[in-house]
């Protein structure tokens, strides 16, 4: 029974290039949330998604930042033109419907130089 | 924003004794309130929640002790070990039941 699985687990990009996280759910979850995490603070949440919806994405940066979860495949979220400031730890959680529980994947850290 | 604060910042405890970490908040909304655990490089794991229509809720060591007049809601860890040693998160999701909104995070360190 696989978890929430995230790759790449690192990634490094210069400054203006663009990341691409993916994010597999928990099998039978369609909910998906994303999460950032700056060094020594909490998380912070981005944005939720079912599939092929955005439903809440009032934590999402206005400019570079988009996610989505495609009918089929993982869900994405992108960072167009990183600047440093990106460089954090992004979380992916899952859950089924109608059920509080959150359960975070392995994070992708992203550094960027 | 919606604000969850979590205190102490960082806590050491002798092994065997109790560790008890406090969070707090301000949105009357908030009807579900879990806690997580994180190791170094990991992401965080569900640890226990507790809805507030109960009081306190134990599993195994650990237990949620919750006050809705207050507004607060707190971790014990019974008979604390090394491997307790971690960062735990509270955390609060409201009705609307979207989001979680975490508190800053408390770093426990548990001495042998």
């Amino acid at each position: 029974n696989a978890g929430v699985m995230q790759n790449p687990r690192h990634l490094v990009r210069r400054r203006g290039q663009e990341a691409r996280l993916r994010c597999s759910p928990m099998k039978g979850h369609s909910h998906v949330y994303w999460y950032r995490q700056l060094p020594e603070e909490g998380l912070k949440f981005m944005v939720y998604l079912q599939k092929e919806n955005i439903i809440d994405e009032s934590g999402m940066p206005k400019e570079r930042f988009s996610a989505e979860f495609p009918k089929e495949g993982p869900s994405i979220l992108r960072i167009q033109q990183v600047v440093r400031g990106d460089s954090a730890a992004y979380f992916c959680a899952s859950s089924l419907v109608g059920q509080h529980e959150q359960y975070f994947g392995p994070g992708t850290r992203l550094t960027v130089t | 924003q919606q604000q969850v604060k979590q205190s102490p910042q960082s806590l050491i405890v002798q092994k065997g004794g109790i560790s008890i970490i406090n969070c707090a908040y301000e949105n009357t909304a908030f009807d579900y309130f879990p806690w997580y655990q994180q190791f170094p490089g990991k992401g965080p794991a569900l640890l226990i929640a507790i809805r507030p229509d109960v009081s306190e809720k134990k599993e195994g060591r650990f237990t949620i002790s919750f006050n809705k007049s207050a507004k607060q809601f707190s971790l014990h860890i019974m008979d604390s070990q090394p491997g307790d040693s971690a960062t735990y998160f509270c955390a609060a999701l409201d009705n609307a039941g979207n989001m979680l909104t975490f508190g800053g995070g408390t770093r426990l360190m548990v001495k042998p």
